[in-house]
């Protein structure tokens, strides 16, 4: 009875350098987004994903960040040539198919040096 | 204009009190609405989902939507220094948008 899973917590990078962060939804939950939480603020929409397409990524930043959600494993967000801007924690969510409740992972604290 | 507004607190209420955590949001086309309890450091956890106006109720926690007054409450009653996190606001329900929107939250602290 798994929530939703974030590797790693804690994810330290130069500037520069490329950021991967992975997130596996709930079992037999088909819908993943990412929220992005700077310090002291609430949490903003980035991208979502359903298994091999992006829905709606208005949230994401034009440059540098990626995501996808392949057929088999889980969902990646890719921000590469992170810059110390980047600094926050990204939370995964996922929910089931329909519905409107979203389930939220420990998120991944990323720090850029 | 912010689309969710909520109060950033900090609110501090001793232990036994009843608390009150407000949003009011500007677009009536949001349909859902939840309340998230966040713990310093850890991912949002789901403590109350609501449809329709009115009020549900789950153990000590009671959601409130006021739809015509876009208006929503978590009341928490018995509070307890464990209930002692930030609770955020969200929403969803606008066509073609399946991202929750969410109030900046409000940091809870009971006192023992």
């Amino acid at each position: 009875n798994a929530g939703v899973m974030q590797n790693p917590r804690h994810l330290v990078r130069r500037r520069g350098q490329e950021a991967r962060l992975r997130c596996s939804p709930v079992k037999g939950h088909s819908h993943v987004y990412w929220y992005r939480q700077l310090p002291e603020e609430g949490l903003k929409f980035m991208v979502y994903l359903q298994k091999e397409n992006i829905i709606d990524e208005s949230g994401m930043p034009k440059e540098r960040f990626s995501a996808e959600f392949p057929k088999e494993g889980p969902s990646i967000l890719r921000i590469q040539q992170v810059v110390r801007g980047d600094s926050a924690a990204y939370f995964c969510a996922s929910s089931p198919e329909g519905q409107g409740q979203q389930y939220f992972g420990p998120g991944t604290r990323l720090t850029v040096t | 204009q912010k689309e969710v507004e909520q109060d950033p607190g900090p609110l501090s209420v001793p232990e036994g009190a009843i608390v009150s955590l407000n949003c009011t949001y500007s677009n009536s086309a949001f349909q859902y609405f939840m309340w998230y309890r966040q713990y310093s450091r850890k991912g949002p956890e789901l403590l109350m989902y609501t449809y329709s106006s009115g009020n549900k109720e789950d153990g000590r926690f009671t959601a409130q939507v006021d739809k015509s007054s876009k208006y929503i409450s978590l009341f928490i009653r018995d509070s307890q220094p464990s209930d002692s996190a930030t609770y955020l606001c969200a929403m969803v329900g606008v066509p073609g948008r399946r991202a929750l929107t969410f109030g900046s939250g409000t940091r809870l602290q009971v006192q023992p």
